[in-house]
């Protein structure tokens, strides 16, 4: 079993819908999580990072992190066509083998005109 | 600044042939990573470098892969006798050690090796 788990989509919504990405871990130890967009052929670019529970938003995207279930989630408001991309979970400790950066396996989203 | 670089963007090698791929990391950065990415699948953690010193390499760096970065500059992952199995997107990453603890990695677009 993975430490990362991430559905894997591929997720095709209509312009404007409300985007629900997630991931789930088993690596009690990690404690920064952040969402990267993954454009075809282009390395990923970060988007959000949150340290331990909570929530984070930044404009359209909302990053939420619920420590006790190991479960974070990304939402997406408005979606518009240019969000159309792979959205990669990661995720770090701060020592031993979780010191380096975990990812996802990403979810493939198409935001439709 | 334009950010992390990397050459070649795409190299196609024969089986059993040599290919050394180069990255260039942001300036004032002090950490530079290297990372696989298969189709499908997210990036998978290789080796990094504090300043010039590689501090640490997954089992997943078998012995033909040699990664250098001298002078805490740039650095090089060099892929010996090359399988099939090595074709993948190589990423190179670079961040800035800081008190916060985040350590958010910056990737350069990515080296696509294909193995024919």
């Amino acid at each position: 079993q993975k430490e990362v788990e991430q559905d894997p989509g591929p997720l095709s919504v209509p312009e404007g819908a409300i985007v629900s990405l997630n991931c789930t871990y088993s690596n009690s130890a990690f404690q920064y999580f952040m969402w990267y967009r993954q454009y075809s052929r282009k390395g990923p670019e970060l988007l959000m990072y949150t340290y331990s529970s909570g929530n984070k938003e930044d404009g359209r995207f909302t990053a939420q992190v619920d420590k006790s279930s190991k479960y974070i989630s990304l939402f997406i408001r408005d979606s518009q066509p240019s969000d159309s991309a792979t959205y990669l979970c990661a995720m770090r400790g701060i020592s031993g083998s979780a010191r380096q950066l975990t990812f996802g396996s990403g979810t493939q989203l198409t935001v439709l005109p | 600044d334009t950010g992390v670089s990397q050459n070649p963007r795409h190299k196609i090698t024969k089986r059993g042939q040599n290919v050394t791929f180069r990255c260039d990391p942001i300036s004032e950065h002090n950490r530079l990573y290297w990372y696989r990415q298969t189709l499908g699948q997210g990036p998978e953690f290789l080796t990094y470098f504090q300043n010039e010193a590689q501090l640490e390499k997954s089992r997943l760096l078998s012995d033909r892969f040699s990664a250098e970065r001298p002078k805490g500059s740039f650095s090089t992952l060099e892929i010996q006798r090359t399988e099939q199995g090595d074709s993948a997107m190589y990423l190179c990453a670079s961040s800035l050690d800081s008190a916060s603890g985040a350590n958010v990695l910056t990737f350069g677009a990515g080296s696509r090796l294909t193995v024919l």
